[in-house]
């Protein structure tokens, strides 16, 4: 089974400061990392995902994130934080032995809010 | 990016009603489409998997026959909310796959639902 942990309800901070949102996951084989944003009363939007390759993924609105397969962790960041970043942020995983028709495995959210 | 359309974004209805729900994939071909729960506050909860020609797959303690799943189509995918109740109030939240094997699922908006 797989599973994700977002530890963080609630993370603030200043804007301008640097933003980290931490996630963790568990899966049997090799992990499809995925972050997605969610404002309120919406769909959620995809940032970005790591899949192979380069640690370090870059996705949208300055967001990236990096795979650490020792922690088994892909915490989301963005260098300088803005208001507008505020929203309920997503880790999903899955298996990538599944072929591609599995759905995604979601964290709780964290909740993500940026003070003027 | 891909594009998922869901249909209607707010319903309101009766105790007792069916509400059905549509999910498009406007510019790909969905092999499969899956169906969330989200409710407030919390993470996406998977209901079932849709695939195109066959009978939908159900997560454990989803009632198949409360909510119904018909994918007709390679850019169709309905849920059907039968005998609606106050506590199926929710917001509902579709997703769609257009394979690859990377696992990289496109959202919609988002439906929700209040029963009355």
């Amino acid at each position: 089974a797989q599973s994700v942990a977002q530890p963080e309800d609630q993370v603030n901070v200043a804007e301008g400061n640097p933003l980290t949102v931490k996630c963790t996951y568990s899966v049997s084989g090799n992990p499809y990392l995925f972050w997605y944003v969610q404002y309120p009363n919406r769909g959620l939007q995809f940032l970005l995902k790591y899949i192979t390759g380069d640690n370090l993924v870059k996705g949208s609105y300055g967001f990236e994130a990096e795979f650490n397969k020792s922690q088994t962790s892909f915490h989301l960041k963005k260098p300088s934080a803005l208001v507008s970043d505020s929203a309920l942020y997503f880790c999903a995983v899955r298996d990538g032995r599944g072929g591609g028709a599995d759905g995604l495995t979601f964290g709780k959210g964290t909740h993500l809010i940026i003070q003027p | 990016g891909a594009v998922v359309s869901q249909h209607p974004s707010r319903v309101i209805c009766k105790s007792g009603t069916s509400v059905k729900i549509e999910c498009r994939s406007l510019d790909f071909q969905a092999t499969t489409m899956f169906w969330y729960r989200q409710f407030p506050k919390q993470s996406l909860m998977l209901m079932a998997t849709s695939n195109e020609g066959s009978k939908a797959t159900y997560e454990q303690g989803v009632e198949k026959d409360k909510f119904l799943i018909n994918h007709a189509s390679l850019t169709l995918s309905t849920l059907t909310v039968t005998s609606a109740h106050p506590e199926d109030s929710s917001f509902y939240i579709c997703s769609a796959s257009a394979g690859g094997g990377t696992g990289e699922l496109f959202f919609g908006e988002g439906s929700r639902l209040t029963v009355l």
